[in-house]
């Protein structure tokens, strides 16, 4: 899977909107944008993913540049649960090494009361 | 919602002891997966399974093995636990793999052997 980078760190504050940045440069045109979270001490929890469109769920939207090079995970009203490791990630549409998922380093989001 | 449930959340063992890690999700879901998580190593596969007996390695089989007799329920074991298995254990399940499709977790298991 190709590359992305993100801050290693953020922060907020409650209430408040969050855009998570990420740039994937060397994406390709089957790749899918994912976005996974990680709270302390729990297991990672699916977020978002899209193509090309943006996309919108009950957790987030996910906003994904023209050219594809970039995409931002978008909390409309931070809370305390919000408080995570966040994951951006690509996957091919083939489902090469059969679907595994490799996260990079992350953001750490700080939401303050 | 997706539900992925692991037996335990915390396990102590001893080394040399033979232990099972089960999974089970309810979703239908073709794809099972098992990864380790470590501070600075990340998320690593240990084992995957498309369908019901079926099997792949994953990056790290070494010690493991796995089984899946039904859909639902994947099970991860350790034949002989060692110190270097300390870990937290990670199961989830995706409809299939690839990139349009996303996957869920369990809440892991932190295992410790001493």
């Amino acid at each position: 899977d190709a590359k992305t980078t993100q801050p290693n760190s953020m922060e907020s504050n409650e209430e408040e909107p969050v855009h998570l940045p990420c740039n994937h440069s060397t994406i390709s045109g089957t790749d899918y944008i994912h976005w996974y979270r990680q709270l302390p001490s729990q297991g990672p929890e699916y977020v978002i993913h899209g193509l090309t469109s943006n996309v919108n769920n009950r957790m987030a939207s996910l906003a994904i540049a023209e050219d594809r090079k970039s995409s931002t995970l978008i909390l409309h009203r931070a809370t305390l649960r919000d408080a995570a490791v966040y994951y951006c990630i690509l996957r091919g549409a083939g489902g090469t090494s059969y679907g595994k998922l490799t996260f990079g380093q992350g953001t750490i989001l700080t939401v303050h009361p | 919602d997706v539900k992925v449930t692991q037996s335990s959340r915390y396990l102590v063992k001893r080394t040399g002891e033979k232990v099972f890690l089960e999974c089970v999700q309810d979703m239908d879901h073709e794809n099972m997966f098992w990864y380790r998580q470590d501070p600075g190593l990340g998320l690593r596969l240990i084992y995957f399974s498309y369908d019901v007996k079926m099997k792949e390695k994953g990056d790290i089989p070494e010690g493991y093995s796995v089984s899946r007799e039904k859909k639902e329920r994947f099970s991860l074991i350790l034949e002989s636990a060692s110190t270097n298995q300390t870990s937290m254990y990670l199961c989830a399940s995706s409809l299939l793999a690839g990139g349009p499709y996303e996957q869920y977790f369990g809440p892991g298991t932190r295992l410790t052997v001493t």
